[in-house]
């Protein structure tokens, strides 16, 4: 199984709050995991991008973080949301040699 | 420099109809190409995908796909469609590299008349 499992559905936060999104992974170990960001009408940002443990690339200079504390977790993090971090946020990994990949069925966030 | 183009943003059909949705990539080597369709509020499901050998690839929900390298197109196609096809459509190619990324289009986004 490659489920992808991510929370909260959906979020509403206040400008300035911090953010926390959590995205576990089953499957092959050493998956490359990916944090997407999706705001209407932008199609798929990625944002970040790891392949492995403590390792994180960051695609796009922003207001987020994300961090890699387990072979399976991957979670997204800001000190203090934005208005413009308001999207659909997804999760996904890699299938191997399948190369495509497999997807959460995403975090709706809105700023307010 | 990698990239996809889905060049129709919103495309309306009644159901029952035909559909096409237009998918142009720019890749120097033989690409690996996907499809996939997310219904609203949920996350992306993988339709169909393209490795090598017959041109025309089936995938899941009736729908198919035709490679064309002299064209850089992955067009997407379906002959009937049903209301539960709505939702948006997204084009990919695989580029590869030690993270495994894939580039994807800015979507297609579908709906159906009933």
């Amino acid at each position: 199984s490659q489920t992808i499992h991510q929370w909260p559905a959906t979020l509403v936060q206040p400008v300035g709050s911090p953010l926390s999104l959590e995205c576990t992974v089953e499957g092959t170990s050493n998956p490359n995991l990916y944090w997407y960001r999706q705001a209407a009408g932008r199609g798929l940002q990625l944002l970040f991008y790891s392949v492995g443990i403590g390792q994180i690339s960051s695609e796009v200079p922003q207001n987020l973080s994300a961090s890699r504390p387990q072979d399976r977790q991957f979670i997204l993090s800001s000190k203090k949301l934005l208005l413009s971090d308001s999207g659909f946020y997804l999760c996904a990994r890699d299938r191997g040699s399948d190369y495509g990949y497999t997807f959460g069925s995403g975090t709706r966030l809105t700023v307010v | 420099a990698q990239s996809v183009t889905q060049p129709d943003i919103h495309i309306t059909v009644s159901e029952g109809a035909s559909l096409e949705l237009r998918c142009n990539y720019s890749y120097g080597a033989t690409p690996y190409l996907f499809w996939y369709v997310q219904s609203p509020g949920q996350g992306l499901q993988l339709l169909l995908k393209y490795f090598s050998g017959d041109t025309l690839v089936q995938g899941i929900k009736g729908f198919e796909a035709e490679f064309k390298r002299s064209q850089s197109s992955f067009n997407l196609r379906k002959p009937s469609v049903h209301w539960s096809d709505a939702g948006e459509y997204f084009c990919a190619v695989y580029y590869g590299g030690s993270q495994g990324n894939l580039i994807f289009g800015k979507g297609t986004k579908l709906s159906v008349k009933p």
